[in-house]
């Protein structure tokens, strides 16, 4: 059964970089696509970007030029950089794990959320 | 506005038949699985139905799927109270190469 925990900065101000980190329990990163999302209060599920056990990722196209997702296999963790906050970046941030096959909105596992508030 | 358009909200009573519907286009559910995830309140999403109609491990077969060309649906069957939650489609999107989501169903169980 894998379980992720994630933890990372709560309130950060306008033109910070948001870092979030989410721990892996009960797998390795072979064959599992990792998974960040965002869900702004009151609203739906947006899809960040993705990375593989291969090395590649992809990126939501609107915010791909903000976005760094990197993987700390010796500590089995994985994380999130968004750099250039503002208000629109306000949200619950989800880490999420699922099948390491391309072109799938496949997330099995799911960490417990994190509230990022961007304000001055 | 998101790229899969579901209905805001669909409720029902005890024991009937609710259908949540999840339009898109030939680049996302056209070509490529659906997916569906519930959300109680207050907690993260739960993987709910996977390649248009598998279920997981645990989930209760009152939860089913189905795919036509551009659209997809989720029918729960023997509506419960602990059913009431935000339900969402997503699918990859070929154009945008990224994953995009409904807007979400608010389900109430009346």
């Amino acid at each position: 059964q894998v379980q992720l925990q994630q933890w990372g900065a709560g309130l950060l101000k306008p033109s910070e970089t948001l870092s979030l980190t989410c721990a892996v329990y009960g797998a390795s990163f072979s064959g599992y696509s990792w998974s960040w999302i965002r869900q702004p209060p009151g609203k739906g599920l947006e899809w960040i970007g993705e990375f593989f056990d291969s090395g590649s990722t992809n990126f939501n196209p609107s915010l791909k030029s903000r976005v760094a997702i990197s993987v700390d296999t010796s500590k089995n963790h994985f994380s999130l950089n968004l750099s250039s906050v503002t208000a629109a970046d306000t949200a619950v941030y989800y880490c999420a794990s699922g099948i390491a096959v391309a072109g799938q909105a496949s997330f099995d596992y799911w960490g417990q959320g994190t509230l990022v508030t961007v304000s001055s | 506005q998101s790229v899969l358009t579901q209905p805001p909200s669909a409720s029902g009573t005890p024991g009937q038949r609710v259908t949540i519907s999840c339009s898109g286009s030939s680049s996302n559910i056209g070509s490529n699985y659906v997916y569906w995830y519930q959300q109680l309140p207050g907690m993260a999403p739960k993987f709910l139905l996977y390649r248009n109609n598998q279920r997981p491990s645990g989930v209760p077969d009152r939860f089913s799927g189905s795919k036509s060309g551009t659209s997809a649906s989720l029918a729960i069957s023997g509506l419960r109270s602990e059913d009431e939650a935000d339900y969402y489609c997503a699918a990859w999107d070929d154009s945008l190469s990224g994953v995009v989501f409904g807007g979400g169903t608010k389900v109430t169980v009346l």
